[in-house]
């Protein structure tokens, strides 16, 4: 059982180069999110998918972009990487329900140099 | 910015009990929820609470006051292990978006 995997796992970019990382999870999740952690802060939210065919913006959405492949998958992309974007990147899944978990996938630690 | 307040570090010593507060203020609240992260790892779930009151789990509770904005996690008997950071989180729009708190740090001393 995989529950949530993110893909790649570390990525180094240049500034200005673009990447898309990949999420994908088997718990039956209705919804998807994208998170950013900075070293020793919080985990800010980038966008989430309430469910299959629907994304919204979060907390910091600038300079990114997502998509609800189906209701497996939600990737998140760069298109153009900056050296504001370093940070390590959760990707995470819930059921319905307000009181249901997020579960959490391992992050993808990114780094623009 | 966040609108999920607690304190950014917080030590105690093994056996102890400790109380890690939150605060929030956003509007169309739907619940607060507990997370605990350990260096270099995912998030993990530990509590949830959308009414007012006392939730437990084990060794950890969880308390909410939705008149105050209020919510803390509550660590007795602490371990060791339990030395990590712990983040509250609020579901807002339908319960659908969740935002975190800055988190704070437990250091657990012998």
């Amino acid at each position: 059982n995989a529950g949530v995997t993110q893909t790649p796992k570390f990525q180094v970019l240049k500034t200005g180069q673009s990447m898309t990382l990949q999420c994908a999870q088997d718990m039956n999740h209705n919804s998807m999110y994208w998170y950013r952690q900075d070293p020793g802060m919080g985990l800010r939210l980038i966008y989430y998918s309430a469910s299959e065919g629907t994304t919204d913006k979060g907390e910091v959405p600038n300079g990114y972009n997502v998509s609800r492949l189906n209701k497996r998958e939600f990737s998140l992309r760069l298109e153009s990487a900056a050296p504001s974007q370093t940070s390590v990147y959760f990707c995470a899944g819930k059921t319905s329900g307000t009181s249901s978990p997020l579960h959490f996938g391992n992050g993808t630690r990114l780094t623009v140099t | 910015g966040q609108s999920l307040e607690q304190p950014s570090e917080v030590t105690a010593v093994e056996g102890a009990i400790v109380q890690i507060n939150c605060t929030y203020q956003t509007s169309g609240f739907y619940g607060l929820s507990w997370y605990q992260q350990h260096d270099g790892g995912a998030p993990t779930f530990l509590s949830y609470n959308a009414l007012d009151g006392l939730e437990e789990t084990g060794r950890f509770s969880s308390f909410l006051s939705r008149s105050d904005s209020y919510g803390y996690l509550l660590l007795q008997e602490l371990q060791m292990k339990d030395s990590a950071s712990y983040f509250c989180a609020e579901g807002v729009n339908a319960g659908n978006m969740l935002t975190f708190g800055g988190g704070t740090r437990l250091m657990v001393k012998p």
